[in-house]
């Protein structure tokens, strides 16, 4: 299973654009690139995936680079609902496997 | 649409007794997955079950079983528990069969052995 790699942790200001970085370098052509957060005391949540072109959703965007060895999700607007745990993965299948993530803290 | 469901949301058992955790899916969704959390590994894969077949599996040893029903809801079974099968037990459930998918989480069961 390839492997990512996030920064352990961020922090950003309510209402401010928040850019969320994952490297990726052994991706391979089948994998798709997926994000997922989890909220304190939840489940994780989709956020988005990707193959190869860029994606938006209501949620967040996805930018994925033209060598596919990296992603950045975007947020928009943080605001503090949005503090969370944000895993990139990749999967050619619905196999997620999970790495550490980047927690991301809002300030007011 | 109701969300995914789990049951129950906590459980307490004792080192060499067994367990069966329940998952009822998004309604229409066929695929079900199970997932351990534990502060120490992260969230990792269990397996993975589509139309009463298992399609995936993760590195658990065979203590940890599942299966799924026609309804398409799954139970995981974990037999001779140890301590460090503490842990939250997530299932997620999606409707496509295809190479990639949303997952839908359930809110998980927490299992505490003594």
């Amino acid at each position: 299973d390839a492997k990512t790699t996030q920064p352990n942790s961020m922090e950003s200001n309510e209402e401010e654009p928040v850019h969320l970085p994952c490297n990726h370098s052994t991706i391979s052509g089948t994998d798709y690139i997926h994000w997922y957060r989890q909220l304190p005391s939840q489940g994780p949540e989709y956020v988005i995936h990707g193959l190869t072109s860029n994606v938006n959703n209501r949620m967040a965007s996805l930018a994925i680079a033209e060598d596919r060895k990296s992603s950045t999700l975007i947020l928009h607007r943080a605001t503090l609902r949005d503090a969370a745990v944000y895993y990139c993965i990749l999967s050619p299948y619905g196999k997620l496997i999970f790495g550490q993530g980047t927690e991301l803290s809002v300030k007011p | 649409k109701a969300g995914v469901t789990q049951t129950p949301r906590y459980l307490i058992k004792t080192r060499g007794q067994q367990v069966t955790l329940s998952c009822s899916p998004i309604s229409g969704h066929r695929s079900v997955s199970w997932y351990q959390q534990t502060p120490g590994q992260g969230l990792q894969f269990l397996f993975e079950y589509f139309s009463e077949t298992q399609r995936n599996k993760g590195n658990f040893p065979g203590r940890f079983s599942g299966r799924q029903f026609s309804n398409s809801r799954s139970e995981m079974n974990v037999s001779t528990l140890e301590l460090g099968d503490s842990a939250l037990y997530l299932c997620a459930s999606s409707d496509t069969s295809g190479r990639a998918y949303e997952q839908y989480f359930g809110p998980g069961t927490r299992l505490t052995v003594t």
